[in-house]
């Protein structure tokens, strides 16, 4: 069964950094691209960033460019999310996604449950 | 970048209804169309991509045109598990925007 499973959210205070993690299996992990995917409590879709197969090609929203960072460790099957300087804005369900293409972004076929993320003092 | 611009932003509707939801983007986006399905507590789930292709497993009332700028999902009679909120999205060029969200309730 394909299957992706975020962990690594949490409450942090405002400044302060986290990390998101995405756990994939049931599929070969190296061969597609991957996205990070947000939504904030009664809010639509924000699409956050993205990493094609090997990680030759990043992407990033402008909310948050600067701040997160996208990487994958092939080997381990893993995405993750690096964000720093966290603001209360970014509080949202983080959503991992697989791609169905590695090289460039296509559309997302398989999202995890996602994990929560609250940014407050 | 590229804004997304669905309407409307909801709307009510009968089972059994053809309803129509619009996504127009700011630029040409090259047919990188898609869209989403969400229900409440749920993830998206995708129901077409690149304009008009259905995924794997989505019922066939469920169909996309457009192009260019201009791109519609149709629902062809709606059904109790349709109600939900759907998003456009392009993934013609990074950032890979979406709609704002249309969100289909019952009549």
């Amino acid at each position: 069964e394909v299957q992706l499973v975020e962990s690594g959210g949490g409450l942090v205070q405002p400044g302060r950094s986290l990390r998101l993690s995405c756990a994939a299996s049931g599929f070969t992990f190296d061969e597609y691209a991957m996205h990070w995917v947000r939504q904030a409590p009664g809010k639509g879709l924000e699409w956050v960033s993205s990493i094609n197969w090997n990680s030759g090609s990043t992407g990033y929203a402008d909310s948050v460019r600067g701040r997160f960072t996208i990487s994958r460790d092939n080997a381990k099957n893993s995405l993750y999310l690096q964000m720093n300087s966290l603001r209360p804005e970014d509080t949202a369900l983080y959503y991992c996604g697989k791609d169905t293409k590695g090289a460039y972004y296509h559309y997302i076929d398989v999202w995890g449950r996602g994990t929560t993320v609250t940014v407050s003092s | 970048d590229i804004q997304m611009t669905q309407s409307p932003s909801s709307l009510s509707a009968s089972v059994g209804d053809r309803v129509t939801i619009t996504c127009r983007a700011s630029q040409t986006i090259n047919n990188y169309l898609n869209w989403y399905q969400q229900k409440p507590g749920k993830a998206p789930k995708v129901l077409i991509y690149a304009v008009f292709s259905l995924q794997s497993g989505v019922p066939s009332r469920f169909s996309g045109s457009g192009s260019g700028t201009d791109f519609t999902l149709s629902i062809s009679s709606l059904q109790p598990e349709d109600f939900a909120t759907y998003y456009c999205q392009q993934s013609d060029s990074t950032p890979l925007t979406f709609g704002g969200g249309t969100k289909v309730e019952i009549k």
